[in-house]
């Protein structure tokens, strides 16, 4: 099986301030990655495909890096509606599916 | 634009079996090369990948819920489902449904349902 990891757990921050955030997979995955947004109570929201590519209609703070087995998303000026749990996601077709990582939760610091 | 619904029943028994369907508008179950999936969240938690079927009907299980898990196609209805058996309360959460596109060689979800609690409990 694939693992996802992420660091931090948590991370606390300020409006404009900038996040990192890792991800990494127990073995290469190329560039099939992807980050998500989730809010409480709603659907996680796509941000970043294929490791890099942001999904159209998010805001160009968002950006995302790495192949093989170590990824990062940053968010660049980090601005009230960002403070969201985010979730990193394999996405080839292996057949141990789609896994997520355990999620990273961005507070007010 | 595709949207997707959760639907079925918000309690379910211990050792009972959790059944659950996802109807699906404004695109084909079967018709397009998507994978259409099943993710579920326990409260406080993380996301946790279920399983998938691919618009030809193939599919692929979390290893941990391989042995109690069924994801299945009803083109009759555009619909998929999702069955769960012998739960506990630890199968307590909410799942969501969600369409699968293929993007340079991955497959990303950019069309998820609103999801629906299930708790397991007598």
């Amino acid at each position: 099986d694939i693992q996802m990891t992420q660091s931090p757990s948590s991370v606390s921050a300020s409006v404009g301030d900038r996040v990192t955030i890792t991800c990494r997979a127990t073995q290469g995955i190329g560039t099939w990655l992807a980050w998500y947004q989730q809010k409480p109570g709603k659907a996680p929201k796509l941000l970043i495909y294929a490791a890099s590519s942001l999904q159209s209609g998010v805001p160009s703070r968002f950006s995302g890096s790495g192949s093989g087995t170590d990824f990062t998303l940053t968010i660049n000026s980090l601005q009230p509606e960002d403070f969201a749990t985010y979730y990193c996601q394999q996405a080839s077709t292996f057949p141990w599916g789609f896994t997520f990582g355990p999620g990273t939760k961005v507070v007010v610091k | 634009q595709v949207q997707l619904q959760e639907s079925g029943p918000g309690l379910v028994k211990p050792s009972q079996t959790l059944s659950l369907t996802c109807n699906v508008s404004g695109g084909s179950v079967s018709g397009d090369n998507h994978y259409w999936s099943w993710i579920r969240q326990p409260a406080g938690k993380g996301l946790e990948w279920i399983g998938r079927i691919h618009s030809s009907g193939t599919t692929n299980y979390n290893p941990s819920l391989k042995s109690r898990v069924n994801i299945f196609i009803d083109t009759s209805k555009n619909q998929f489902a999702l069955k769960l058996t012998a739960v506990t309360a630890a199968d307590t959460a909410v799942y969501y449904c969600a369409r699968y596109g293929a993007h340079a060689g991955g497959w990303y979800s950019d069309n998820w349902g609103q999801g629906t609690l299930v708790t397991v409990s007598s």
